[in-house]
């Protein structure tokens, strides 16, 4: 069926680096696009979305790169942080009549100080 | 007000109990979801309320029976689980259906074991 998944599934990146999470999906109806970021014990955390429309969205220190053509979807984190240490997923809203959200497998993002 | 309250935070449960998960929105907010998370694993949708009418059933098995009693309450209702239920189970709620392009709000969750 539909899905939408990661490449990486852990990612080391020294702290003020920048990072990158990629994210790949398949449903080329999907038009609106979600980054959450789960801390250990805690809920998902709405990052940033973007919608079908927009190929670039910018929020404080991140960036969501949307790309159509090859239906990839990525998460760019500026000078990261140890407070960025947490598993990040992309969802995909496929509801046809609202909000069905599915996310993707989740990448853990570890940041060395 | 942008929280979404999940209670109990903890619930441990025997095979032949019956339980109840809680949650609540003061946002205003019209869909209302819950998610079951195993370890290491996303988020699997479960159930979608919209306007307080059950939407969205992901072919859950009747021993977890939803309730939305109002629009800003939701239940999960537990009876007879077994223990590979035991997950972290998340309630999250966004605007509404009447918008595709809104985020969902999620809860901190209810790590549930059975036992």
């Amino acid at each position: 069926g539909e899905s939408v998944g990661l490449h990486l599934p852990t990612l080391s990146v020294q702290e003020g680096d920048n990072s990158i999470i990629n994210c790949a999906y398949s449903n080329s109806a999907s038009d609106y696009f979600i980054w959450y970021k789960q801390e250990s014990g805690k809920g998902p955390q709405f990052i940033i979305d973007i919608r079908s429309n927009m190929d670039k969205r910018q929020g404080q220190r991140v960036t969501v790169l949307l790309n159509k053509t090859v239906k990839h979807l990525s998460l760019q984190i500026a000078a990261t942080q140890p407070g960025d240490s947490a598993v990040y997923f992309c969802a995909e809203n496929i509801g046809e009549y609202g909000n069905k959200l599915v996310f993707g497998a989740g990448t853990i993002l570890r940041v060395k100080s | 007000d942008t929280e979404v309250t999940q209670t109990p935070k903890h619930l441990v449960m025997g095979m032949t109990n019956k339980k109840s998960l809680k949650c609540e929105q003061h946002m205003g907010h019209r869909a209302m979801y819950w998610y079951k998370q195993k370890a290491k694993k996303p988020p699997e949708l479960m159930f979608v309320y919209s306007y307080e009418k059950l939407s969205i059933n992901e072919s859950v098995p009747s021993r977890f029976s939803p309730e939305c009693p109002n629009s800003s309450l939701l239940n999960l209702h537990l009876h007879a689980l077994q223990p590979e239920d035991s997950a972290l189970y998340l309630c999250a709620s966004s605007q509404g259906l009447s918008s595709r392009d809104t985020e969902a709000f999620f809860g901190q969750g209810t790590r549930l074991t059975v036992v």
